[in-house]
């Protein structure tokens, strides 16, 4: 079956500018989770979405990042006024449900650049 | 907080030698570990992963770690080092009291496999 996908895989913008990066997450998996990975780190928690809700949005650096999943499927983050400090690959994940015990499932990510 | 230490940011070995990749946690409350392999241009990929009973945890590719509550540690072996293996791998701990699993990641170690 089909993974966690993301697009675009590669996103240039200019600093100021907004932008929108999509996830499609596997099937019937409650859970989605957004990350951002920047050069030489690992994976940061950003948000965690459990069905339509967002149940833990405090790894949001700011008030210009913001996510939603309307419909419980498909989530879009949203970046206004980009810096050039959000450079970075952004990773979404999904799993059947929030518990601890259950495996993420990463998409491949988007990276992002912001001249 | 939690917190995740990766020492090495890279390891070499040679084809058939020994794979020791190092973490170490730091969580007030009973850790849920995992390990990660990130290979280029793709998504993260769960290794294994240790929440209770057995503290020896065997994973895919023939990957295991060992919970070490005294030490604090969950490091990743594998006895044979396969030219496949190259790859990024990652650390990371959660825990149950969020209510779900937020993880923490370690910096990431390299791993370089020579022939």
């Amino acid at each position: 079956g089909a993974g966690v996908s993301q697009t675009p895989s590669n996103k240039v913008t200019e600093k100021g500018k907004y932008v929108e990066l999509r996830c499609d997450p596997i099937s019937g998996h409650t859970a989605l989770y957004w990350y951002r990975q920047s050069l030489g780190q690992g994976p940061e928690f950003l948000i965690y979405f459990q069905g339509t809700g967002a149940a833990d949005d405090s790894g949001l650096p700011n008030d210009r990042f913001f996510a939603v999943r309307p419909e419980g499927s498909v989530s879009t983050l949203k970046i206004q006024r980009t810096e050039r400090g959000d450079s970075a690959v952004y990773l979404c994940a999904s799993s059947p449900s929030g518990l601890v015990a259950n495996e993420q499932f990463f998409g491949p990510g988007t990276r992002l650049t912001v001249l | 907080a939690q917190s995740v230490t990766q020492l090495g940011s890279h390891v070499s070995v040679s084809e058939g030698a020994l794979v020791l990749l190092r973490c170490n946690y730091s969580s007030s409350v009973p850790p849920y570990l995992f390990w990660y392999v990130q290979y280029p241009n793709q998504g993260l990929q769960l290794l294994l992963k240790y929440t209770t009973g057995a503290t020896l945890v065997k994973g895919i590719n023939g990957f295991e770690a060992e919970f070490k509550k005294s030490e604090t540690s969950f490091h990743l072996t594998k006895p044979s080092a396969h030219m496949s293996d190259a790859a990024e791998y990652f650390c990371a701990v959660s825990d149950d009291q969020t209510g779900f699993q937020k993880l923490v990641f370690g910096t990431g170690t390299r791993l370089l496999v020579s022939p």
